[in-house]
């Protein structure tokens, strides 16, 4: 069974532009969630798709940031325009049914200049 | 303000040592504690995990010790190997804050560095 996906690994960009994240969650998983985890610092909760339907954004930081979740399926979060304290490393987790047992995916690493 | 603290921030452990990385937290709303292990370039993934009504949950050579009233629990790993470096992060579940939404998150900690040697 394949795991967690994200796209891209690493991504460089400069302080106003935009950078879009991918996460193809685990087959079958109806749960999708977004954490940020800034460097030295805990891993910090984004939001919560269920399907394609947003159930919770409490943690998303700001308008610049949106999530979607195409058909429930996959899931993009777009960074528009990047700020310096967007830098870390974005986590996508998956999970069948409830909270409980989320599986992660590798992350991306984003770093603005 | 931190609803989950964990410590130490780095351990350095001797082959065959035992590890211990305790968390605390001040809520009693959470219910679920899970601990995830993290190699570099990987995801952090589900080690272990407790709930409340158990003192104890051993898998293999990982530990969690739960103390309610202390509001303390720990992941004890005996007979470390090289092959368990890692960060190690312990979560929480529910946040105590009702958002209003699904609430599903997991609330982290900070992570602790795990080094253990040869």
């Amino acid at each position: 069974e394949a795991g967690v996906t994200q796209f891209p690994s690493h991504s460089v960009i400069e302080k106003g532009q935009t950078v879009t994240l991918r996460c193809d969650p685990i087959s079958g998983h109806d749960n999708l969630y977004w954490y940020r985890r800034v460097m030295g610092k805990e891993i910090k909760f984004l939001l919560h798709f269920v399907k394609e339907s947003k159930q919770d954004e409490s943690g998303m930081p700001n308008n610049r940031f949106l999530a979607e979740r195409t058909g429930g399926t996959y899931s993009t979060l777009k960074v528009q325009p990047a700020e310096l304290e967007d830098s870390g490393v974005y986590f996508c987790a998956s999970s069948q049914e409830g909270p409980y047992e989320q599986y992660f995916g590798p992350g991306t690493r984003l770093t603005v200049t | 303000q931190q609803q989950v603290k964990q410590s130490p921030q780095s351990l350095i452990v001797q082959k065959g040592g035992i590890s211990i990385i305790n968390c605390a937290y001040e809520n009693t709303a959470f219910d679920y504690f899970p601990w995830y292990q993290q190699f570099p370039g990987k995801g952090p993934a589900l080690l272990i995990a407790i709930r409340p009504d158990v003192s104890e949950k051993k898998e293999g050579r990982f530990t969690i010790s739960f103390n309610k009233s202390a509001k303390q629990f720990s992941l004890h790993i005996m007979d470390s190997q090289p092959g368990d470096s890692a960060t190690y992060f312990c979560a929480a579940w529910p946040e105590p804050e009702n958002s209003g939404g699904s609430n599903y998150k997991l609330t982290f900690g900070k992570g602790t560095l795990l080094t253990v040697n040869p």
